[in-house]
């Protein structure tokens, strides 16, 4: 079974610090996913990594994915309290091709 | 562009009922799943639906069933109610089903509760 390992499963910050959070594997995927899922709300897609050693920047956060691509790091500069959320990795990995999540890391920003 | 949509999104059941839960994709997507989350086991897939076809199946009993209709609108059912389906069910749909990105766009939820 192929499983996607996040760290850590909680994280609570004050605004403007910097943090990062890691999902590991000891599989290699073609392709990885990050999902921002905020209280009562699905998941929503902030990015797609392809390529090994790619990074991928969306304003403050920052995506890589490892360059054997079995492992990414979601990295976030000067956290904001609309960061509040579960940050989820995703990867096609099941036996039948779906998507597989790992549990996620549930981020909390204070004022 | 509408999101996915879920119906209903709360429902409260007693165990040994069963329960039809909706979704309807993004307008062109053929591709719907299904999943279960709880906080322990986190986010688990359910099955997927690729039209009106079911592609992939996760490991769940076979009190959990689904159907997808011309339209590409989605229902699972679950039958005999456990308490420990009481889970968020997530619905998500892609334009394709796999696909090498297999970028997914979620629904709300319907969050289940089994007394």
């Amino acid at each position: 079974t192929q499983l996607l390992e996040q760290s850590p499963q909680f994280l609570s910050i004050q605004e403007g610090e910097n943090l990062t959070v890691y999902c590991n594997s000891s599989s290699v995927f073609s392709s990885l996913q990050w999902y921002r899922q905020e209280p009562g709300e699905g998941p929503v897609l902030l990015v797609t990594v392809v390529t090994g050693g790619e990074v991928k920047k969306l304003k403050r956060l920052t995506f890589q994915f490892g360059d054997a691509r079995k492992d990414s790091s979601l990295h976030i500069t000067a956290a904001q309290t609309g960061d509040t959320g579960l940050y989820l990795c995703a990867a096609s990995g099941g036996s039948q091709g779906n998507l597989i999540f790992g549990k996620g890391t549930k981020l909390s920003v204070k004022p | 562009k509408a999101g996915v949509t879920q119906t209903p999104r709360y429902l409260i059941k007693t165990r040994g009922q069963q329960v039809t839960l909706s979704c309807s994709p993004i307008s062109g997507h053929r591709s719907v799943s299904w999943y279960q989350q709880t906080p322990g086991q986190g986010l688990q897939f359910l099955f997927e639906y690729f039209s009106e076809t079911q592609r992939n199946k996760g490991n769940f009993p076979g009190r959990f069933s689904g159907r997808q209709f011309s339209n590409s609108r989605s229902e699972m059912n679950v039958s005999t109610l456990e308490l420990g389906d009481s889970a968020l069910y997530l619905c998500a749909s892609s334009y394709v089903a796999g696909g090498f990105y297999n970028e997914q766009f979620f629904g709300p939820g319907t969050r289940l509760t089994v007394l």
